[in-house]
């Protein structure tokens, strides 16, 4: 079976620093994508960025960046430069080639709250 | 160009009352996919479905939850006779085809479901 895992409850980061995410996975599967979710207090689910398990390279997305590391099956966020408005919750999610497209699995998530 | 759009927002029900939640897709959408998240919890997969038809129901309980996404009209989560531990926020997403392994999953803003 598939897993997700977000070791960090809860981290605490100070505005105009760098924060990274941790987010490993399980799986056999040699196709899969992994995804990086926010979730803020209103509750919706904003997307912000992907990584293939075939890319050579690490993502990156604006002030978002992924730390892929495939032999060690990890996809860390890195949010620079971090904002008051980064407060929220973060998910990593996977989704495998051989499931069905919309199949996203979440890990628990990590709630971030950045202070002044 | 609306997004996926899902209502009620919030949603309160006596134990034992059944709970209606409605999706519609974004426009040109046809596959719609549902998830429940726990309180603390990351979002777990449900259901898949297209027009008319469910793909997937792997994630779904096997009593009192159905779900129906009919030619017209949004799609449907239906939850019988609710208890207490059905309180949860409840997703969905939708794409208008089998995407790319990295096009990103379009949420609604989630109905919040209280059990009282």
């Amino acid at each position: 079976a598939q897993k997700i895992t977000q070791t960090q409850p809860g981290m605490f980061v100070q505005e105009k620093e760098a924060v990274t995410l941790d987010c490993t996975y399980d799986t056999s599967d040699p196709s899969y994508g992994l995804f990086w979710y926010k979730q803020p207090s209103s509750g919706e689910m904003i997307f912000l960025i992907y990584q293939g398990s075939y890319d050579q390279q690490n993502a990156t997305e604006g002030r978002y960046s992924l730390n892929f590391q495939k032999a060690r099956k990890s996809a860390n966020l890195v949010i620079s430069a971090s904002q008051l408005g980064d407060s929220a919750m973060y998910f990593c999610a996977m989704r495998l080639l051989t499931d069905s497209w919309g199949k996203l699995q979440f890990g628990a998530g990590t709630q971030v709250v950045v202070t002044p | 160009n609306a997004g996926v759009m899902q209502n009620p927002r919030h949603l309160v029900r006596r134990r034992g009352q059944e709970a209606r939640l409605r999706c519609s897709p974004m426009k040109g959408h046809s596959h719609v996919y549902w998830y429940r998240q726990l309180p603390e919890e990351g979002l777990k997969f449900m259901v898949y479905l297209q027009k008319e038809n469910i793909i997937d129901e792997s994630g779904m309980p096997k009593e009192r939850f159905s779900a129906e996404f009919p030619k017209e009209g949004p799609s449907i989560l239906r939850i019988q006779q609710v208890v207490r531990g059905d309180s949860a926020a409840y997703f969905c997403a939708s794409s208008q085809s089998l995407e790319s392994m990295n096009t990103e999953a379009f949420f609604g803003q989630g109905t919040r479901l209280t059990v009282v």
